[in-house]
């Protein structure tokens, strides 16, 4: 069955880096977009951008582009997200998902807090 | 961008009865719109797209219509495992963009 597991909750000082990591099995990862989508809590949901883990492409929210990071690993079927410069307004679940159009398959979420 | 708005923000509703949630986005989308429902501590789960095509597994109860700019999920006969808060989508242009949400509430 398809899978994306996340890895674990971040804490982090302003001004620093997270990279969160999304490994997917149950399917052949090159054949599917991978989308972040992050969460405040008690607010919608926010679409930050996409990645081809075939080629490696990627395009990012206008709001992101120039802190967001989007890598994969294929040897692993591994994607990551790296959001540099963090405040505190960076703090949300941070969540992967496939992408067929929609999103099909969901990653459990990343907690990620920033706070001094 | 595409500005997606969901009304009404909280429904209130008794079990058993009819749900109808609506989405509008600032311009036309086509049918390209997906309906998420998702439950505190959860992931967003995966009900409907192209408007109307329920995701596998996903009760006939649920069901999606509209096009272009307006949409609507209807749930007919609720359940209470289906008090959560529903999610709109579009996925017809860049950047992919999300309603608020509507929290359905027991009545």
């Amino acid at each position: 069955q398809v899978r994306l597991v996340q890895s674990g909750a971040e804490m982090k000082k302003p001004g620093a880096s997270v990279k969160v990591s999304c490994k997917a099995s149950g399917y052949t990862f090159t054949n599917y977009d991978i989308h972040w989508v992050r969460q405040a809590t008690g607010q919608g949901l926010e679409w930050m951008g996409w990645m081809n883990p075939g080629s490696g492409n990627t395009g990012y929210a206008q709001k992101f582009p120039a802190r967001v990071t989007m890598t994969r690993n294929t040897s692993i079927s591994t994607a990551y997200l790296e959001v540099s410069s963090l405040t505190s307004e960076d703090t949300a679940v941070y969540y992967c998902a496939r992408a067929v159009g929609a999103n099909d398959f969901w990653g459990q979420g990343t907690l990620v807090t920033v706070s001094s | 961008e595409i500005v997606m708005t969901q009304s009404p923000a909280t429904l209130s509703v008794s079990p058993g009865e009819r749900a109808t949630l609506s989405c509008r986005a600032s311009q036309s989308v086509s049918i390209n719109l997906a309906w998420y429902q998702q439950k505190p501590g959860q992931a967003p789960r995966f009900l409907i797209y192209g408007a109307s095509t329920r995701a596998t597994g996903i009760p006939a109860r649920f069901s999606g219509s509209g096009s272009g700019t307006e949409f609507t999920l209807t749930i007919s006969s609720l359940q209470s495992e289906d008090f959560a808060v529903y999610h709109c989508q579009q996925y017809n242009n860049w950047p992919y963009t999300f309603g608020q949400g509507t929290k359905l509430e027991i009545k």
